[in-house]
C-alpha cells in the first residue's frame, strides 16, 4: 500500500529565510504527487502537483517542489518565507484507481514563521 | 465565488443523534470525496463517488454513509455519532481521474 512520510512535525524559520519541507513516499509505480497547505480551521489549498514531465514544478505563492525518483522524495521549497506562510503543509500521493484519484496524505508539517 | 461549499462550517450534535453534513460544488466535477481529519492528523479518505459509482474505503465505519443525489451535491450521514467522530470533515471534488482535488472549507463536527 502507498504511504507518505513527512519527517518534520514542526519547523520554525525566520521571515525571509529559505524553507524546505521534506516528503518521502512509498508506491510501486510513478505516483501523482501533491502539496497542499491548510490554515487553521480551513480546508486544503493546492500549492502544486507533479504528474509527469519536468521534475521541478512551480506552484502558487512562490513555492516549488522537486520530484526525485531515486530518493522517492518530493520536497517543497521556498527561497524566502513570508509571515503569511505560517500554516500546516501536507504532502500527498495520488493513486489512480478505476474510481478516481485517491489521495493518501502525510501527517503534515506545521510551519511557524518568526518575525 | 467559492467552488466547493460545505454547510454548515460548524456543527454540534448530541451523542447518538443522527447528523448530516452537506457539500455542493459549482465545478461540475464528476468525482467527489469525503475525508475525515481529526485534530493534528492527516485527512483520511472515507469514501468517494465517481459519477454515481460509490466507493467505500475498507476501514470506514458502518456508522458513516453517503448520498449523492446529483452531480452538484453530496451528503455525509453519521447515523449514531460517538465522541470519537468529532473531527473536521472535508469534501473535495475532481474532474476525471487524472487531476487534482479541490477542497471545501470543511465542517467542524463537535459531539456532546
Amino acid at each position: 500500500a502507498q504511504s507518505v512520510t513527512q519527517p518534520d512535525i514542526h519547523i520554525t524559520v525566520s521571515e525571509g529565510a529559505s524553507l524546505e519541507l521534506r516528503c518521502n513516499y512509498s508506491y510501486g509505480a510513478t505516483p501523482y504527487l501533491f502539496w497542499y497547505v491548510q490554515s487553521p480551521g480551513q480546508g486544503l489549498q493546492l500549492l502544486l502537483k507533479y504528474f509527469s514531465g519536468d521534475t521541478l514544478v512551480q506552484g502558487i505563492k512562490g513555492f516549488e517542489a522537486e520530484f526525485k525518483r531515486s530518493q522517492s522524495s518530493f520536497n517543497l521549497r521556498k527561497p524566502s518565507v513570508h509571515w503569511s506562510d505560517a500554516a500546516e503543509y501536507f504532502c500527498a500521493v495520488g493513486i489512480l484507481t478505476g474510481g478516481g484519484n485517491k489521495l493518501t496524505f502525510g501527517t503534515g508539517t506545521q510551519l511557524k514563521v518568526e518575525l | 465565488d467559492a467552488m466547493v461549499i460545505q454547510n454548515p462550517r460548524y456543527q454540534v450534535t448530541q451523542f447518538g443523534k443522527p447528523v448530516t453534513l452537506s457539500c455542493s460544488q459549482t465545478l461540475n466535477h464528476n468525482v467527489m470525496y469525503w475525508y475525515q481529519q481529526k485534530s493534528s492528523q492527516a485527512p483520511k479518505l472515507l469514501f468517494h463517488y465517481y459519477d454515481k459509482d460509490f466507493n467505500n474505503e475498507a476501514d470506514t465505519p458502518d456508522n458513516f454513509q453517503s448520498r449523492r443525489p446529483n452531480t452538484s451535491f453530496c451528503f455525509l450521514d453519521i447515523r449514531s455519532p460517538g465522541l470519537g467522530d468529532a473531527a473536521m470533515y472535508l469534501c473535495a471534488t475532481a474532474y476525471g481521474v487524472n487531476t487534482e482535488a479541490f477542497f471545501g472549507q470543511g465542517t467542524r463536527l463537535t459531539v456532546v
